[in-house]
């Protein structure tokens, strides 16, 4: 069965810190793993990987893929209580039956 | 607003009731998906369309649930006989059949069954 494991749960930081987000996956058929942020409101994108070892980087956030070992991480650097939200993992799977599959998520607490 | 939209935001219903919420997809998206979320938790898939053709049910998703895309645009979920464990938010998200593309959610309708 497709699974989708993110760690740390949760993570109080104060600001200016570096934090390390971490999904891992056992997915059949992998297509693509998802990040995105979600505050209040409905989830938004942050990136999408499909191939290993090419970082994607949108200004002090980072990301990775290892297929290899099936995980992921994202990097946030010089941390801002603005970017204090739950961070999720989704996998996408390359099937004819296509669906997203979702960690738990991460709550990243960052403190002033 | 070329968004993903949900209708409505926020619904209350009784114990029993049954309730439709709609989704409205980005125009050109030909994927869309339903997720439900509870406090605490990451999104749960539902279901999953591409186009008018309903091509995965979640085991999450009981005889009491049903989602239609009739015509391949916008897509409903229906929830007959709703019980308290169904309150939760439901969200939307669309994306294209194509390499490399992202999924967008929509803000969600909130439902509590009291």
């Amino acid at each position: 069965e497709d699974k989708v494991v993110q760690s740390p749960l949760s993570l109080v930081v104060h600001e200016g810190d570096t934090v390390t987000l971490n999904c891992s996956y056992e997915v059949t058929n992998f297509r693509s793993l998802l990040w995105y942020k979600q505050e209040k409101k409905a989830p938004t994108f942050l990136f999408m990987l499909t191939s290993s070892g090419i970082e994607k980087k949108s200004g002090r956030l980072s990301s990775i893929l290892d297929k290899k070992e099936l995980f992921s991480i994202l990097n946030i650097t010089a941390t801002q209580t603005g970017d204090s939200a739950v961070y999720l993992c989704a996998v996408e799977a390359m099937r004819n039956n296509n669906d997203m599959r979702f960690g738990a998520g991460t709550r990243l607490t960052v403190k002033p | 607003d070329t968004g993903v939209s949900q209708d409505p935001r926020h619904k209350i219903t009784k114990r029993g009731q049954n309730v439709t919420f709609r989704c409205d997809p980005i125009s050109e998206h030909n994927r869309l998906y339903w997720y439900r979320q509870t406090l605490g938790q990451g999104p749960e898939f539902l279901t999953y369309f591409q186009n008018e053709a309903q091509l995965e049910k979640s085991r999450l998703l009981s005889d009491r649930f049903s989602a239609e895309r009739p015509k391949g645009s916008f897509s409903t979920l229906e929830i007959q006989r709703t019980e308290q464990g169904d309150s939760a938010m439901y969200l939307c998200a669309s994306s294209l059949v194509a390499e490399n593309t992202e999924a967008f959610f929509g803000q969600g309708t909130r439902l509590t069954v009291v």
